[in-house]
């Protein structure tokens, strides 16, 4: 099966930078994904790393290092429309390439 | 980019009747979408695999006879919560493959359907 873990909670400051971190086990890891999710709404993709690295896309990025089975998001410049919920999720090559999310961290951006 | 459509995006319906959730890929053809399950405050839960002209894949613990699901077109997959019971209130969001970008926005979610059963 699948597992991950992330923090549950986060609390920053506005104009901060927060690292929320994901640690995962499977064994067809494919890739891994970010996602947000805002209270009441559905999870919008941020950013999706198959390869070890960093990814930057503008204020956010990604990092993934498979050796360790790591990963993590970095938010720079923390706004107030921030604060949400950030998933870490992998995607699995066995059973059509299905996406298993991590419980989620909640994230309070204070002004 | 990929656009995935899903109906309703809420309703309220009284125990024991049925209630179909509809999600559709607008812009692109889907061979394979998922459904998960969302409760207050927790993860998404991936319910089942849907796959075009096949019987879906329901992960471990999920009643297929309860939930069913049906992807009779490339654009289209159902899922219908059967004889709805009070626990089964919950936000269910669909997620389409893009076949063609599996890349960066290989996956994109329908808006969700808050489901309330009293």
């Amino acid at each position: 099966g699948q597992s991950l873990e992330q923090p549950s909670e986060v609390t920053a400051v506005e104009g901060a930078i927060v690292q929320i971190n994901c640690t995962y086990q499977t064994s067809g890891f494919y890739g891994l994904s970010w996602y947000q999710q805002h209270d009441g709404g559905a999870p919008t993709f941020l950013s999706y790393n198959a390869l070890d690295g960093l990814e930057e896309t503008g204020r956010f990025s990604s990092f993934l290092s498979r050796s360790d089975s790591y990963g993590y998001l970095l938010l720079q410049e923390l706004q107030m429309k921030d604060s949400a919920s950030y998933f870490c999720a992998v995607r699995d090559r066995t059973g059509g390439f299905k996406t298993i999310f991590g419980a989620g961290t909640r994230l309070f951006v204070k002004a | 980019g990929a656009v995935v459509s899903q109906h309703p995006s809420w309703v309220i319906c009284k125990s024991g009747t049925s209630v179909k959730i509809e999600c559709r890929s607008l812009d692109f053809q889907a061979t394979t979408m998922f459904w998960y399950r969302q409760f207050p405050k927790q993860s998404l839960m991936l319910m089942a695999t849907s796959n075009e002209g096949s019987k879906a894949t329901y992960e471990q613990g999920v009643e297929k006879d309860k939930f069913l699901i049906n992807h009779a077109s490339l654009t289209l997959s159902t899922l219908t919560v059967t004889s709805a019971h009070p626990e089964d209130s919950s936000f269910y969001i669909c997620s389409a493959l893009d076949p063609f970008n599996t890349g960066l926005d290989g996956y994109t979610f329908g808006s969700g359907t808050r489901l309330t059963v009293v």
